[in-house]
Order: C-alpha cells, then structure tokens, then sequence
C-alpha cells in the first residue's frame, strides 16, 4: 500500500534549521511529485510547494522560498524540505503529499510537528 | 494569490441531513479545485479533484461541482464519520492556496 513516513517531531530555537523528511513506498517514487503543506497550530492548511520526482523541478510559495529547500533522494524514495532562519510563525505540523503534477495532493503523510521556540 | 472563500465557516448538522459547503474564488479556476477532509490529529483527506471527480475509495455520498469562481462540495447523508473540517484547494495560480476550511459538527 502508498505510504508516506515522516520523520519526528523537532523543538528548534529561532534562527537554527530544521530537516523534515518523507520516505514514501508502495508507488514508483519518481513518477509522481511530493508536495509540502503545513498546519499551525489551530489554524488552515498552507501550501509550501512541489517538488519533481525525478528531477530538480521544484515550485516554491514565494511566502517561504527565501528559507526553504526541497529536495529529493531516488536512491532511497525520499524527500526532504529543509527550512533556515526559523522563526516562531514556523511553528506547525509539516505534512508532505504525494503529488503528481502539482495539481492533486492524494496520499499524504502523518505530519510532523516543527516547535520553534527560545 | 488566488484566494478561496468558504462558506459557511461552521455548521452543526444532523445524521441523515444533506450537507452543503461552498468556496468561491476570487478570480476564474476552472475546474481546478480539490476538496479535502481533515479530522483532528490526521492529515487531511482528498475526497474530490479537477471540481467532480470523486477520489478512489471515497464514498459516493460526496459529490463536487461548479466552475469558473463558485464551487460546492455536497454530502447526500451526512454520516457519523463525516464530522470534520473540508477545505477546498485552487490549483490553477501559484502558490496553491486552500480556503480557510469549514467545521461540520454534530448538532
């Protein structure tokens, strides 16, 4: 079955980065795109952007595209979005999706929370 | 950005009941607009994709339609596990942006 595991949840202090990753099985990784959306805390869901499969292809929201990176491995089915300079508005459970063509996001992760906190 | 309106924020409703939510888009979409469902603690859920196509696996007690800037999300019979919070998504701009969900609840 499509899965999509998360790494644990993160306390970071303002300014420090943090690394979320995504392993996904049950699919072909690169044929389908892992987009990004995060939750803060009681809030709406907000879309971070998509990245490729198979190549460097990569969309970024340009609310957070100065201080994220999203990349991907093959080798081991996984994605990675890597965020600097935190803030506390960065705060919030950090779920990544599988994503075909940055249309339809229909497998998702269970989340990860990111705390930033001093 | 595109922003998306949902309507109502919140509805209490009854088992059995027919339940409609609405989005509006503040500029023409098409037909490119999901709806999700999210339960507390959980990812969300995609129920419906491209405004009508309902998602493999999803009970055919939901239904999406509307094109151009209004859109509806319909449950025929709502059902006990259907208490959640639905979003709706534009995927015709970037960056993709989400309405700001509308809370279904038992009354």
């Amino acid at each position: 079955q499509i899965q999509l595991v998360q790494s644990g949840a993160e306390v970071k202090k303002p300014g420090a980065s943090v690394k979320v990753s995504c392993k996904a099985s049950g699919y072909t990784f690169t044929s389908y795109g892992i987009a990004w959306v995060r939750q803060a805390p009681g809030q709406g869901l907000e879309w971070m952007g998509w990245t490729s499969g198979y190549n460097d292809n990569t969309i970024y929201s340009y609310k957070v595209q100065d201080r994220v990176t999203m990349t991907i491995d093959t080798s081991t089915s996984t994605a990675y979005m890597d965020i600097r300079s935190l803030i506390s508005d960065d705060t919030a459970v950090y779920y990544c999706a599988r994503d075909l063509s940055n249309e339809v996001q229909d497998y998702w992760g269970q989340g990860t929370l990111v705390t930033v906190s001093s | 950005d595109i922003q998306m309106t949902q309507s109502p924020s919140s509805l209490s409703a009854s088992v059995a009941d027919r339940v409609t939510i609405t989005c509006r888009a503040s500029q023409s979409i098409g037909t490119l607009i999901n709806w999700y469902q999210q339960k507390p603690g959980t990812a969300p859920k995609l129920l419906i994709y491209a405004a009508s196509s309902l998602q493999s696996g999803v009970s055919s007690r939901f239904s999406g339609s509307g094109s151009g800037t209004d859109f509806t999300l319909t449950i025929s019979s709502l059902q006990p596990e259907d208490f959640a919070t639905y979003y709706c998504q534009q995927t015709y701009g970037s960056p993709r942006t989400f309405g700001q969900g509308t809370k279904v609840e038992i009354k």
